[in-house]
């Protein structure tokens, strides 16, 4: 959909491990971006790309790191998750607004136990 | 920092009934975006207003921008059960790329 892939879909993951979660375009778009989703919060930035190896933070940063060594790939890392972690995750691309602005990705689901 | 509130955050409506979202975001900014999501699923592209008094209309649903009063609208007209689901506006940078959500509205409309 849109050329944006996130993978993986669900996981399942311990207290303390690291987890890469991938997100994937194929229409070379600048900006990438990931949020997350909880309940009564809607969709909060976390991090965003402006190019390869441009990076900056959004409003939910701390415990995440993220990567852009190519155009199509932008990188969501959590270096030791916690169980405050636990949410689902979008990535984003911005595109025309002729075409609706932004497209999410289909969303990852991490659990944190 | 950006703020965006809409309100009502939860809406119970019956079938046939009209009703009305709104948006309040906190800067001047003249681009504002309306979503879709049904449970477990991604986001959908609803509307995109770039400009003040902007109005847009798919179906039963019609967005409008007032950049004065910092105020979206998304006008639900003669509502059908499939209409239900979580409606978010967001507020797009003007001088940046980064948009900013608000808390989502829950739809629900009866039969």
């Amino acid at each position: 959909d849109a050329g944006i892939t996130q993978s993986p879909r669900h996981k399942v993951t311990e207290t303390g491990t690291p987890v890469t979660l991938r997100c994937h375009q194929t229409e070379n778009h600048r900006y990438m971006y990931w949020y997350r989703q909880d309940p009564g919060h809607g969709l909060r930035l976390i991090h965003y790309s402006y190019g390869v190896k441009d990076t900056d933070k959004g409003e939910v940063s701390d415990g995440y790191s993220v990567s852009r060594s190519k155009t199509e790939d932008f990188l969501l890392t959590l270096e030791s998750a916690t169980s405050s972690q636990t949410s689902v995750y979008f990535c984003a691309i911005k595109g025309q607004a002729s075409s609706g602005g932004y497209t999410f990705g289909s969303g990852t689901r991490l659990t944190v136990v | 920092e950006l703020k965006v509130e809409q309100n009502p955050l939860f809406l119970s409506m019956q079938e046939g009934k009209n009703y009305t979202i709104y948006c309040n975001y906190s800067t001047t900014s003249d681009r504002l975006y309306w979503y879709r999501q049904d449970p477990g699923k991604s986001l959908e592209s609803l509307f995109v207003l770039l400009s003040n008094g902007a109005v847009k209309q798919e179906g039963r649903l019609m967005a409008s921008l007032d950049t004065k009063a910092r105020l979206s609208t998304l006008h639900i007209t003669a509502a059908v059960h499939d209409l239900s689901a979580t409606y978010f506006c967001a507020e797009g940078e003007t001088s940046g790329s980064r948009l900013t959500f608000g808390e989502g509205t829950q739809l629900t409309v009866n039969p």
